[in-house]
């Protein structure tokens, strides 16, 4: 079965600075796809970015940009330029491809709670 | 399209008492999916359809849980005999396809049994 760390229950930055948010995986499969979703307090989730594993180019949307690193299933997040709206948990999550005949389900990490300072 | 709606947001309910919630998915969505979130943890998974068929159940649903889409648009998740262990947050989420772009999520059903 797969599973999801985030080694990070808490960070904080300092609002326009970076942060980074790191995310491990395990599994035996050989594609995949990798998400990050933000889920403000007592909002819903958003997913914020995706990754697929056979593409080596890292993923970016705007100021949010990801290190995939496959060999040693690593998959952290970069925030650049911080807003107070960025403020939420970040869930790092894993989903079989559907050519592995796996599972749809989504497999979530603990979370990290992202603090932005003014 | 107002997204995945899920209807109560929030719920109290005495211990062996039955509970169920609704999801009404994207419309042109055809899978539906429904998690669990406990505190201080991520969103662990229960069960998903695809149209009207339910596909696959998690072990973490017990036979005390049921869930049904009927006619492929929303969906139910019961819950029978209530323990306080269920108190937790109920997410519902849905997809085209099978969510290689991943899901959009409703705000959730907050449960509490007592």
């Amino acid at each position: 079965a797969q599973t999801v760390t985030q080694s990070q229950p808490e960070m904080s930055v300092q609002e326009a600075e970076t942060v980074t948010l790191s995310c491990t995986y395990d599994t035996s499969e050989s594609d995949y796809y990798l998400f990050w979703y933000k889920q403000p307090p007592s909002r819903q989730m958003i997913l914020v970015i995706r990754q697929e594993a056979y593409k080596q180019q890292n993923a970016t949307e705007n100021r949010f940009s990801v290190n995939f690193q496959k060999a040693a299933k690593s998959f952290s997040l970069k925030i650049s330029d911080s807003q107070l709206g960025d403020a939420a948990m970040y869930f790092c999550a894993y989903r079989s491809a559907f050519d592995q005949g796996g599972s749809e389900k989504l497999v979530f990490g603990k979370g990290t709670k992202l603090t932005v300072n003014p | 399209d107002t997204g995945v709606s899920q209807d109560p947001r929030h719920k109290i309910t005495k211990r062996g008492q039955n509970v169920t919630f609704r999801c009404d998915p994207i419309s042109e969505h055809n899978r539906l999916y429904w998690y669990r979130q406990t505190l201080g943890q991520g969103p662990e998974f229960l069960t998903y359809f695809q149209n009207e068929a339910q596909l696959e159940k998690s072990r973490l649903l017990s036979d005390r849980f049921s869930a049904e889409r009927p006619k492929g648009s929303f969906s139910t998740l019961e819950i029978q005999r209530t323990e306080q262990g269920d108190s937790a947050m109920y997410l519902c989420a849905s997809s085209f396809g099978t969510g290689d772009y991943g899901y959009t999520f409703g705000s959730g059903t907050r449960l509490t049994v007592v």
